[in-house]
């Protein structure tokens, strides 16, 4: 069963330009989380997302960011133009359950994340 | 502002001491405590889900403990290993909230 899978890797924009940031869960689950790590930081929150639908995204800025998972393909995380204060990893993690809200127990099962470096 | 501390910041000791290190957490309105193992390069790995106060959870040589009530998790590493080398991070959810990470605890083993 393969995990959580992110692409690319490492991305590098100049600013001004967009960035997009995949995530395809683990097999079986229909509940995807985003976080962002900036430097010397934790894992801070972004957005919860199930299928077509966006349950919270009470950690996302309110401008230039946007997170989908449509009922098809994977989740996007996009950026519009992308500012230095952007460089960070995001990550993905998926669960098989989740709620009605961000409250669960189940396991969030994280990818390798995307490293984000803007010029 | 929630926060979750933890304990030291990092860690050195040689192959087949034991070793623990603290969660720090709000009391109030818990709900779930996670830790996670994480190694350079790879994704974090679940260890930990613990809901219960008093609950003590195990794999293989890692344990954890929760004490919901005075807001804290403990986690052991009983004859640390070389391959026990990682940042353990612990997450603190109260109920309608996102995980609340801390910055981790990163253990280095040497053999």
């Amino acid at each position: 069963n393969a995990g959580v899978m992110q692409n690319p890797r490492h991305l590098v924009r100049r600013r001004g330009q967009e960035a997009r940031l995949r995530c395809s869960p683990m097999k079986g689950h229909s509940h995807v989380y985003w976080y962002r790590q900036l430097p010397e930081e934790g894992l801070k929150f972004m957005v919860y997302l199930q299928k077509e639908n966006i349950i919270d995204e009470s950690g996302m800025p309110k401008e230039r960011f946007s997170a989908e998972f449509p009922k098809e393909g994977p989740s996007i995380l996009r950026i519009q133009q992308v500012v230095r204060g952007d460089s960070a990893a995001y990550f993905c993690a998926s669960s098989r359950q989740g709620g009605v809200d961000l409250t669960s127990t189940d396991t969030q099962y994280f990818g390798p994340g995307t490293r984000l470096t803007v010029l | 502002i929630l926060n979750v501390e933890q304990s030291p910041q990092s860690l050195h000791v040689q192959e087949g001491d034991s070793t623990n290190f603290t969660c720090s957490f709000p009391s109030s309105n818990f709900y779930a405590l996670h830790w996670y193992r994480w190694e350079t390069a790879k994704s974090p790995e679940a260890l930990f889900v613990m809901t219960l106060n008093g609950d003590e959870k195990k794999k293989g040589r890692i344990s954890a403990t929760l004490n919901t009530k005075e807001g804290y998790s403990y986690l052991y590493i009983k004859g640390s290993q070389p391959e026990d080398s990682a940042t353990y991070l612990c997450a603190f959810n109260q109920a309608g909230t996102a995980l609340i990470f801390g910055k981790g605890t990163t253990l280095s083993v040497s053999s």
